[in-house]
């Protein structure tokens, strides 16, 4: 089926480790987002690409880099894991025409670092 | 700044009740707005969209949607709620003219059925 795929589901992490999560979409979709989701606040954008080789940084950035080699993949990196950064990542992407503008979400990998 | 503001944060409704979930947003400009719905574990499912035109909006599982901007709201109903309803429901609000896509969420509603 099409869609977002992300991978892994599940990661614990030591403080200062460092890895990679992984995000495939095969809508052929221009953009694409990292979100993070934090109990009472809701889904708060990390990083976000409007296509291949352009990436630009959302609300709450520090900490992670991305990347958009191809049209299809999004990796995020966690350079040097914290504590703050346990939480439920979630990726999305879109058609960049304007009338299709809902985004789809893939399931979501919850981290825990400890 | 954009900024998104579901006022409740946890709702109980009774299975067959009506359901209203509220949805206030600031934006300068025409919104694009929309509402997603969260079932536990899962990702994000879109229920329904605002872009312009008709201000009431009719989404998926008998969900609808009305946009009032002299209220600056987009709140969601449901005339009569089933179990398998009870999610969390994000309310979100889109740049319209913009091409970056960015999405600024609420904070999220919980409902809970009651049988």
């Amino acid at each position: 089926n099409a869609g977002v795929t992300q991978t892994p589901k599940f990661q614990v992490l030591k403080t200062g480790q460092s890895m990679t999560l992984q995000c495939a979409q095969d809508m052929n979709h221009e953009y694409m987002s990292w979100y993070r989701q934090d109990p009472g606040m809701g889904l708060r954008l990390i990083h976000y690409s409007v296509g291949a080789g352009i990436t630009d940084q959302g609300e709450v950035p520090n900490g992670y880099n991305v990347s958009r080699s191809t049209t299809e993949d999004f990796p995020l990196r966690l350079l040097s894991a914290a504590p703050s950064q346990t939480s439920v990542y979630f990726c999305a992407s879109r058609s960049g025409q304007k009338k299709i503008y809902g985004y789809t979400f893939g399931s979501g990998t919850r981290l825990t670092v400890v | 700044a954009q900024s998104v503001t579901q006022p409740d944060i946890h709702i109980t409704v009774s299975e067959g009740a009506s359901l209203e979930l509220r949805c206030n947003y600031s934006y300068g400009a025409t919104p694009y707005l929309f509402w997603y719905v969260q079932s536990p574990g899962q990702g994000l499912q879109l229920l329904l969209k605002y872009f312009s035109g008709d201000t009431l909006v009719q989404g998926i599982k008998g969900f609808e949607a009305e946009f009032k901007r002299s209220q600056s709201s987009f709140n969601l109903r449901k005339p009569s709620v089933h179990w398998s309803d009870a999610a969390e429901y994000f309310c979100a609000v889109g740049r319209g003219s913009s091409n970056t896509g960015k999405l600024i969420f609420g904070q999220g509603t919980t409902l809970q059925v009651k049988p």
